[in-house]
């Protein structure tokens, strides 16, 4: 098992507050991806990243994967009350065909 | 709908007793993964199939836990014997092929062992 430790587990900001969520790993996956979970809903897909150093933002949501692709990072600004729900990282192993998830960061944005 | 669903939507069952929980994956969607997730934690994998080759069970926690995928589309998630360390929302995911594409999930089913 590829362990993804997401930090911090929790988080509760006041709307117009800037955040990171980190997730890291001693193992190097080949593609790491982010989603995000309403309750009762099942995950849905943010982004993939794929290359070491990449960076990728999704309008208020700016993701980067490490260089060494052990770990990742989410970057919201500006959070707002809709960007609420448990973020999840999910990396991909090396010449592997699953991905194994992180514990998960629940983010509640007050408004 | 074009969405992966799940049924049932919930479930609850007692100790000892066998269920049965299925997915429908999105149609021509050659990849389906099954997942549990304990209350606001992250997911944990339980079995992949991809198209007619040997599932990857290696996620599954006991024996008394199996899928199978009939014709490639429909799966059946199968716990016998079920304990209360069972319960947690089962998520069912396809997507169109394996590897670093996307997954999408349906709702999930949430389990209650009593």
């Amino acid at each position: 098992t590829q362990l993804l430790e997401q930090s911090p587990q929790f988080l509760s900001i006041q709307e117009g507050e800037n955040l990171t969520v980190y997730c890291n790993s001693s193992s190097v996956f080949s593609s790491l991806q982010w989603y995000r979970q309403e309750p009762g809903e099942g995950p849905v897909l943010l982004v993939t990243v794929v290359t070491g150093g990449e960076v990728k933002k999704l309008k208020r949501l700016t993701f980067q994967f490490g260089d060494a692709r052990k770990d990742s990072s989410l970057h919201i600004t500006a959070a707002q009350p809709g960007d609420t729900g448990l973020y999840l990282c999910a990396g991909m192993g090396i010449g592997g065909n699953q991905f194994y998830f992180g514990t998960g960061t629940s983010l509640t944005v007050i408004p | 709908g074009a969405g992966v669903s799940q049924s049932p939507s919930n479930k609850v069952t007692e100790k000892g007793k066998d269920v049965e929980l299925r997915c429908d994956p999105i149609s021509g969607h050659t990849a389906l993964y099954w997942y549990r997730q304990s209350l606001g934690q992250g997911l944990e994998f339980l079995i992949y199939f991809q198209g007619n080759s040997a599932p990857d069970k290696s996620g599954l926690p006991s024996d008394r836990f199996s899928a199978e995928r009939t014709g490639g589309s429909v799966s059946t998630l199968t716990i016998q014997r079920t304990q209360q360390e069972d319960s947690a929302v089962y998520l069912c995911a396809s997507s169109m092929r394996g590897g670093a594409v996307t997954q999408y999930f349906g709702p999930g089913t949430r389990l209650l062992v009593l």
